[in-house]
């Protein structure tokens, strides 16, 4: 069974600049969710999608972050400008029914350095 | 945000010792997640312990959750080299959200 895919692996951009990140969940993976790791802290959460309707979005700075899983599987992150401190790396996870009741099988992650 | 934080915030113990890490949270959950990150690495599912669950095992892993103490702790026994790592918890509270700790960073010695 493939993994969670993520692209591009790595991205160093200089601020105010544009970055989209791709990720495609596992074949059958109702639930995805989008996380920011800064260096040294635990994943925070930005974005869940159960299917393509969003579940929970309370910590995504919707100023600047924009999600969208339009077809309910493979799903995009934009940010838009970036910041210095957007410097992360960027973590997608799915699961097969979501609700926090199952294993979230996450991605090697995007590395972003903002500049 | 209700989320886990856990302690210590760094372990450094020698091969075939055991390492305990623990959790605090602070309000009602559906239930508690383990996960372990190599360095530079994504996030791998260690256990999951719902609210009514007060200890499980898998390998040389035992998680307990003391929900009136609003805690639970991780047990790695006979620790390895390969079990270096950063090891977080992650909580799914009543309100379907799912938060992570800082994480406890483990350092086995050969």
């Amino acid at each position: 069974e493939a993994g969670v895919a993520q692209s591009p692996r790595y991205k160093i951009i200089e601020k105010r600049q544009s970055v989209a990140f791709w990720c495609n969940p596992i074949s059958g993976h109702a639930t995805l969710y989008w996380y920011q790791q800064i260096l040294g802290q635990g994943p925070k959460l930005l974005i869940q999608f159960q299917n393509n309707g969003v579940v929970d979005d309370s910590q995504l700075p919707k100023d600047r972050f924009s999600a969208e899983r339009l077809k309910g599987v493979d799903s995009t992150l934009k940010i838009q400008p970036a910041k210095l401190e957007d410097s992360a790396v960027y973590l997608c996870a799915s699961s097969l029914q979501g609700w926090g009741q199952e294993t979230q099988y996450f991605g090697p992650g995007t590395r972003l350095l903002v500049l | 945000s209700q989320q886990g934080e856990e302690d210590p915030q760094a372990l450094s113990i020698q091969e075939g010792e055991n390492a305990t890490m623990n959790c605090s949270y602070k309000t009602s959950i559906n239930n508690l997640q383990w996960y372990r990150q190599n360095s530079g690495r994504g996030l791998v599912h260690l256990i999951l312990i719902r609210s009514n669950e007060r200890e499980k095992h898998s390998g040389r892993l035992r998680v307990t959750l003391d929900t009136s103490k609003k805690s639970s702790s991780l047990l790695i026994t006979a620790s390895r080299a390969a079990d270096t790592a950063s090891y977080f918890c992650a909580i799914f509270g009543r309100s379907n959200d799912m938060r992570f700790g800082a994480g406890t960073r483990l350092t086995v010695k050969p």
